[in-house]
């Protein structure tokens, strides 16, 4: 079945420098590559996806792109601010139409 | 518009009990989907309903079971509860198998 790694598990940034999270998946049928933050006591929110017929996607400060031959895609936030401290997390959905996540990523933005 | 609502937040049962957890998805959303949250294990799907019908089923034992009424709502159950249960269950739904929104969760403690 899809399998999904991401890294890195923690990352520090200064407010206002940039923050890059990556993720590998293994099953090429995988289509839909959502990504999500989840603060503390709360779901995870989803805040911004792609379709494997995409290569970027852009909403203000977040971006992600998708390089499908190697089966991989990142999560690109700009401008950080300490609202960004989040857990984000990666996922793939295979055929079977369920999301298979990522470990997630510890995100702390110094200010 | 309202979100998805998981009820209750919390939860205190004892081993060997079963439990019953209710999810509200947004109006107009027919897929809901439940995942299991752990320090050790991450988010891990458990099953997908769409229109009353199991469309997915993850890896758990017998012991978690679901169901969809005719208003979308769901709920899912665990019989004969193990310490290993306790968990944050979340439930998530999408109109179409693409964008799920996820509710704030359910926090199981099994002592």
């Amino acid at each position: 079945g899809e399998n999904v790694e991401q890294h890195p598990s923690t990352l520090s940034v200064q407010e206002g420098d940039s923050a890059v999270i990556k993720c590998t998946y293994s099953d090429s049928a995988s289509n839909y590559f959502p990504w999500y933050k989840q603060e503390l006591g709360k779901g995870p929110q989803l805040i911004i996806d792609i379709r494997s017929n995409v290569g970027e996607k852009k909403d203000q400060r977040i971006a992600v792109t998708l390089n499908k031959t190697a089966k991989h895609f990142s999560l690109h936030i700009t401008e950080t601010q300490p609202e960004d401290s989040a857990v984000y997390f990666c996922a793939a959905t295979p055929t079977s139409k369920k999301l298979v996540f990522g470990a997630g990523t510890i995100l702390r933005v110094k200010s | 518009k309202a979100g998805v609502t998981q009820t209750p937040r919390y939860l205190i049962k004892t081993r060997g009990q079963q439990v019953t957890l209710s999810c509200s998805p947004i109006s107009g959303h027919r897929s809901v989907s439940w995942y299991q949250q752990t320090p050790g294990q991450g988010l891990q799907f458990l099953f997908e309903y769409f229109s009353e019908t199991q469309r997915n089923k993850g890896n758990f034992p017998g012991r978690f079971s679901g169901r969809q009424f005719s208003n979308s709502r769901s709920e899912m159950n665990v019989s004969t509860l193990e310490l290993g249960d306790s968990a944050l269950y979340l439930c998530a739904s999408s109109p179409d198998s693409y964008g799920y929104t996820f509710g704030s969760g359910t926090r199981l403690t099994v002592v």
